[in-house]
């Protein structure tokens, strides 16, 4: 089935950092990908869809300048958290689609700010 | 925008019993619906999806039912498995601005007990 990496799985850094996180699609060409954010026992939001080659379009509330996404090819998007605060601390998290088929997650990555 | 609600948020079962988990969603132009299973600390896997055009799909042990006209759609998990303990997510398209994001409920934590 479509594979989906997310890279890093965990990271932890200091507050006022800057943290990149990575999403390949490794089996298939996503033509778009998506962010979402997920709190603890809590349930999935959507940050932004991203279409290859074309600006991501932002959920409200989503602050583009501090959360910065880039889908530069068919198989690559990154999300970079800029200026991160422990309140950022969240489990992130990518999907892929092409075409009409399902959406397929990554596993996330966990950012905890200290 | 759509909106998607799930019941119950938690749902305890006898091993070998069978489990539904429900979902209904205000948007009557949504026309696809998947589920999602999430294991601690990992991305969601889709388990099962209906399209708008058909009322009941099954794969070995899970069934998802739809019912267009009362805007609500289920998973059923028969013989219920202990590797069945999960968090499940149903979802529905956001269907306003075509942008084919899933808007998530709120989550069912199963658990089956040996």
């Amino acid at each position: 089935g479509a594979v989906v990496s997310q890279h890093p799985s965990w990271v932890i850094c200091k507050s006022g950092t800057s943290v990149k996180i990575e999403c390949r699609s490794l089996d298939f060409q996503a033509t778009t990908m998506f962010w979402y954010r997920q709190f603890p026992k809590q349930s999935l939001m959507l940050m932004a869809t991203s279409n290859e080659g074309s600006k991501a379009t932002y959920e409200q509330g989503v602050e583009k300048d501090k959360f910065l996404i880039n889908h530069a090819s068919l198989t690559l998007s990154t999300l970079t958290v800029t200026s991160a605060h422990p309140e950022d601390s969240s489990f992130y998290i990518c999907s892929a689609r092409w075409g009409g088929q399902p959406q397929h997650f990554g596993d996330g990555t966990r950012l905890s700010i200290l | 925008g759509e909106n998607v609600e799930q019941h119950p948020s938690t749902l305890s079962v006898q091993e070998g019993d069978s489990a539904v988990i429900k979902c209904t969603y205000s948007d009557s132009a949504s026309n696809y619906f998947p589920w999602y299973k999430q294991e601690l600390g990992k991305g969601p896997q889709l388990i099962i999806d209906i399209r708008s055009n058909v009322g009941e799909k099954k794969d070995q042990r899970i069934a998802v039912t739809l019912n267009k006209t009362a805007k609500h759609f289920s998973l059923h998990i028969t013989e219920t498995q202990p590797e069945d303990s999960a968090v499940y997510f149903c979802a529905a398209p956001f269907m306003d601005t075509g942008r084919r994001a899933l808007t998530f409920g709120s989550g069912t934590r199963l658990q089956v007990q040996p």
